[in-house]
C-alpha cells in the first residue's frame, strides 16, 4: 500500500458528462500529481500541485481541471467527456515539489460510453 | 513519444535467473532517473532511483546502472521470482522538473 488513496476505483459515464476524481496524498506529502495512462499513450503527466498551488502543467486538456485543497487532497475534474478520455487516471504524491520518489495510488478506471 | 525511449518488449525469464531491463533516454540534461513496477490492476510502485552524479545504486535484489555516455539506464533484478512479473517503467527528470515515463517492459517469470 503506497498510502495514496484514490476514489472511485471505477467510473462509467456517458459522453458529454462531467466527473470528479479524488485523491488523498500520503501523510506528510505536499505535492500531488495527476497522470493519465492509456494503452497507446503510456503514462502521461497532466498536472502537479504543491501545497495548494499549481506547480507544473503537462498534457492536460482545457476540458480538464484540478485543484488541491488546504487539507492537501486533490480533485481532478473532467468535463465534456469524450470516448477517447477513457483511461486509467493515477494520482501520485511526493514530499517535495521536485518530482522525486513519487508514490502512486491504485488509480481510477474511467470508461466513457 | 517523448525523450525516454523504452520500447515495449516482453522479457521472459526463468525463475531464479537474473533479469536485465534496459532503457534509453535522449535528454543529456536529465539529472534524475527512477524505476517503477506496475502489476496488473495496480498503480506504479517505486523500485529504485538514481541521480546523474552516480553510475550505480543497489537496493534489495535490484541494481540500477546509469551510463551517461550512451544515455542508457538499466535495472537488474537478481534471482527473479514469480512476484517480479509485471510491467517495468523507467522515467527521467529533465527540463521543468517533470518526470517523463518510457513505454514499459513486460517481465514474465517462468516457473
Amino acid at each position: 500500500d503506497s498510502g495514496v488513496t484514490q476514489t472511485p476505483k471505477h467510473l462509467i459515464t456517458a459522453t458529454g458528462q462531467r466527473v470528479t476524481l479524488r485523491c488523498s496524498p500520503r501523510s506528510g506529502d505536499l505535492s500531488v500529481y495527476w497522470y493519465q495512462q492509456s494503452l497507446d499513450q503510456g503514462l502521461q503527466f497532466l498536472i502537479q500541485y504543491y501545497n495548494g498551488e499549481e506547480r507544473a502543467k503537462g498534457n492536460i486538456l482545457e476540458r480538464f481541471s484540478a485543484q488541491q485543497f488546504p487539507d492537501l487532497h486533490s480533485e481532478l475534474n473532467l468535463s465534456s467527456l469524450e470516448l477517447g478520455d477513457s483511461a486509467l487516471y493515477f494520482c501520485a504524491s511526493s514530499l517535495t515539489a521536485t518530482n522525486e520518489k513519487l508514490f502512486f495510488g491504485s488509480g481510477t478506471q474511467l470508461s466513457v460510453l | 513519444g517523448e525523450s525516454v525511449g523504452l520500447h515495449l518488449p516482453t522479457l521472459s525469464v526463468q525463475e531464479g535467473d537474473n533479469s536485465i531491463i534496459n532503457c534509453a533516454y535522449s535528454n543529456s540534461a536529465s539529472d534524475y532517473f527512477i524505476w517503477y513496477k506496475q502489476e496488473s490492476g495496480k498503480g506504479p510502485q517505486f523500485i529504485i532511483d538514481i541521480r546523474s552524479n552516480m553510475d550505480k545504486r543497489q537496493g534489495q535484489r535490484v541494481t540500477v546502472l546509469l551510463n551517461k555516455t550512451v544515455k542508457h539506464l538499466s535495472l537488474q533484478i537478481a534471482a527473479t521470482q514469480p512476484g517480479d512479473s509485471a510491467v517495468y517503467f523507467c522515467a527521467e527528470r529533465a527540463a521543468g522538473n517533470k518526470l517523463t515515463f518510457g513505454g514499459g517492459t513486460r517481465v514474465l517469470v517462468k516457473p
